[in-house]
């Protein structure tokens, strides 16, 4: 059984800090993995993808995966109120393209 | 640019009365399709997935089943809803060979 574990927090972060967003996975076949952010009451919405070990920067967000140690992370700079929001790590299941969910960190940045 | 639907948005039903809901995608052909519930501060668990027209494969057995009539419609479905079957159902489509899964806006489900 694919097993993805996030701390669940809540995380809470000075607006302007940097908040860091760890998640770490049992299979090491591993060869993607995702960051969805998903706004109280609201879906998930996928916000960074990475396949590689090494950073992957977009905007204010950088993914950064280190397959020796089995985790992934996300870290985002500058943080906003508008970044409060629970952050699920999601890693492939299996066969037919599914994904194994962590259930999420919860993020709040104070203002 | 592809979009997914759900609907409808809120819903609430008795126990044991039947339930119907319904998910569209737009814009690409030969969607793999997930059905999704995530329960009030849980995380997401997968119901069902769809490689094609007729195809399901279920997830975890309970009193829900689910049904692709056309190529981007998935419908989920029970004949007697639970107490238990509350929650948040998400619906997510991804390309045919892509781990990427983008999801609808989710229908509210309130069984009384």
């Amino acid at each position: 059984q694919k097993e993805v574990e996030q701390n669940s927090g809540p995380l809470s972060v000075p607006e302007g800090a940097i908040a860091s967003l760890n998640c770490t996975y049992s299979d090491r076949g591993s060869q993607s993995f995702f960051w969805y952010r998903q706004y109280s009451g609201k879906s998930p919405e996928l916000i960074m993808f990475i396949y590689s070990n090494g950073d992957k920067e977009d905007g204010r967000f950088t993914a950064q995966l280190n397959k020796a140690s089995q985790y992934v992370s996300l870290l985002i700079r500058d943080s906003q109120p508008s970044d409060s929001a629970t952050y699920l790590c999601a890693v492939p299941g299996g066969s037919n393209y599914k994904l194994t969910f962590g259930k999420g960190t919860l993020l709040t940045v104070n203002p | 640019s592809q979009t997914i639907h759900q609907w409808p948005a809120t819903l609430v039903q008795p126990v044991g009365s039947p339930l119907s809901l319904e998910c569209t995608v737009e814009g690409t052909s030969n969607p793999n399709l997930y059905w999704y519930r995530q329960a009030a501060g849980r995380g997401l668990q997968l119901l069902f997935y769809s490689v094609g027209i007729g195809q399901i494969s279920s997830e975890v057995p309970q009193n829900l089943s689910a049904s692709r009539p056309q190529d981007r419609q998935f419908i989920l479905s029970s004949k007697k809803l639970l107490l238990s079957d509350s929650g948040f159902y998400l619906c997510a489509w991804s390309r045919v060979a892509g781990y990427e899964q983008y999801f609808g806006p989710g229908t509210r489900l309130t069984v009384t």
